[in-house]
């Protein structure tokens, strides 16, 4: 069964700090991979994904997330982190062949101004 | 931007009452997604339809939830009835076709469910 693992639960920085989320998935298959954020008060969007191709994708607000598949990893980065992205932060991957999302269980993210 | 539309945002109910949770997803999105979200985890999927035809309800507790999408556009989530224990958030979400390659799928607002 596919699962998703988040190193993080709770992370907590200062503003311009460089932030890394480490994320681990489990299936031997072909995988969609996701990060979802989730700010106070909203709903899940989408921060970017993997499909296919170069795997160095680059999200919204400056994230970006390397896909390594030897170690079925898609640990997201920023360079420089803002208050405002205090936030919950999700992985997911689905199988390619059934477009079920599985999510690890979020970091929560809180930025110092 | 289109959204998925959920309704109520916010429901309290005392156990063994039923509550029901409507989605209306993103127009076009053939694929609909029900996924519960306890506080302090990530969302589960509870159930998933293609157009009206459910495709997986394998984590749906069927002794108590049901949900349908009869006309394949919007959806209904039904308690009945409902446990201290579904106190969650309920997530409503679309996407153009699961069985598509490079499947996004969209979320809405979510319904919170409090059960006292």
């Amino acid at each position: 069964a596919q699962s998703v693992s988040q190193h993080n639960h709770h992370v907590i920085l200062s503003e311009a700090a460089s932030l890394e989320l480490g994320c681990n998935y489990s299936y031997g298959g072909t995988v969609n991979l996701f990060w979802y954020v989730q700010y106070p008060g909203q709903h899940l969007q989408l921060l970017l994904k993997y499909f296919s191709g170069d795997p160095l994708v680059k999200g919204i607000k400056g994230f970006e997330a390397e896909f390594i598949k030897s170690k079925f990893s898609f640990n997201l980065r920023k360079p420089s982190v803002q208050w405002s992205d205090t936030a919950e932060y999700f992985c997911a991957v689905s199988a390619s062949n059934t477009g079920k999302l599985i999510f690890g269980q979020g970091t929560t993210l809180q930025v110092k101004p | 931007e289109a959204e998925v539309a959920q309704s109520p945002r916010y429901k309290i109910t005392e156990k063994s009452q039923a509550v029901a949770f409507w989605c209306d997803p993103i127009s076009g999105h053939a694929t609909l997604y029900w996924y519960r979200q306890i506080l302090g985890q990530g969302p589960e999927l509870l159930v998933q339809f293609q157009d009206e035809s459910v495709v997986d309800d394998s984590q749906l507790p069927k002794d108590r939830f049901s949900a349908e999408r009869l006309k394949g556009v919007d959806s209904t989530l039904k308690i009945q009835p409902a446990e201290l224990g579904d106190s969650a958030m309920y997530l409503c979400a679309s996407s153009f076709n699961s069985a598509v390659s490079g499947n996004t799928i969209y979320f809405g607002e979510g319904s919170w469910l409090t059960v006292v």
